[in-house]
């Protein structure tokens, strides 16, 4: 079975500043691993993803995440954080072998405030 | 991109009235679709997967005859709560995937906010 697990279910920060949500998973096979962002009353968008490849992945408005898979984690960071960064994040891992079929197991979350 | 259409977005009825939900992927065909619930605060919990010509599948604890889903077409998946009463109020989020873009990931309706007085 995979988890996830996002450590900090707060996380505050002042505008301009650097941010890093921490995101680990567990899996017992290779996994791929996205990050989502939720604004208020509204679905998931898609920030990033990493399938294959390089462990550096860059996403949509300026965010990045890096594949560590030594220490099972994704973690999420922008070095320069806007006011309407303020959202919900969310971490997720699917079983790449379940291809077409794959459920997303999702973090709890992440409260981004960005601060002015 | 992907779009994937979810309605309505936000219902108020009585206790004992059964819901639907309508899930379309606009731009693409979906063979499978997924539907997930999420309460206040929290993140979101797969409810079922829903498969284009077939039954759905429910994930452990969620009541197949209480949360009908189903799936005809490659780009309408509908899901209803049926008599629906007060602890049955969340936030139900669709997704899907377009079966003709391999491995990329899924796309996500914009959610229904049931409140059932």
């Amino acid at each position: 079975a995979q988890s996830v697990t996002q450590l900090d279910s707060q996380v505050p920060v002042f505008e301009e500043a650097p941010v890093e949500l921490r995101c680990n998973y567990s899996s017992s096979v290779s996994v791929y691993l996205f990050w989502y962002v939720q604004y208020p009353n509204q679905g998931l968008q898609l920030l990033l993803k990493y399938l294959s490849g390089s462990t550096l992945v860059k996403g949509i408005n300026g965010f990045e995440a890096e594949f560590n898979k030594s220490q099972t984690s994704f973690h999420l960071r922008k070095p320069s954080v806007h006011i309407s960064d303020t959202a919900e994040y969310f971490c997720a891992v699917s079983d790449p072998s379940n291809f077409g079929n794959e459920k997303l197991t999702f973090g709890t979350g992440t409260r981004l405030t960005i601060i002015p | 991109g992907a779009v994937v259409s979810q309605h309505p977005s936000r219902v108020i009825c009585k206790s004992g009235t059964s819901v639907k939900i309508e899930c379309r992927s606009l731009d693409f065909q979906a063979t499978t679709m997924f539907w997930y619930r999420q309460f206040p605060k929290q993140s979101l919990m797969l409810m079922a997967t829903s498969n284009e010509g077939s039954k759905a599948t429910y994930e452990q604890g969620v009541e197949k005859d209480k949360f009908l889903i189903n799936h005809a077409s490659l780009t309408l998946s509908t899901l209803t709560v049926t008599s629906a009463h007060p602890e049955d109020s969340s936030f139900y989020i669709c997704s899907a995937r377009d079966r003709g873009a391999g491995n990329q990931p899924q796309h996500f309706g914009d959610g229904t906010r049931l409140s059932i007085l």
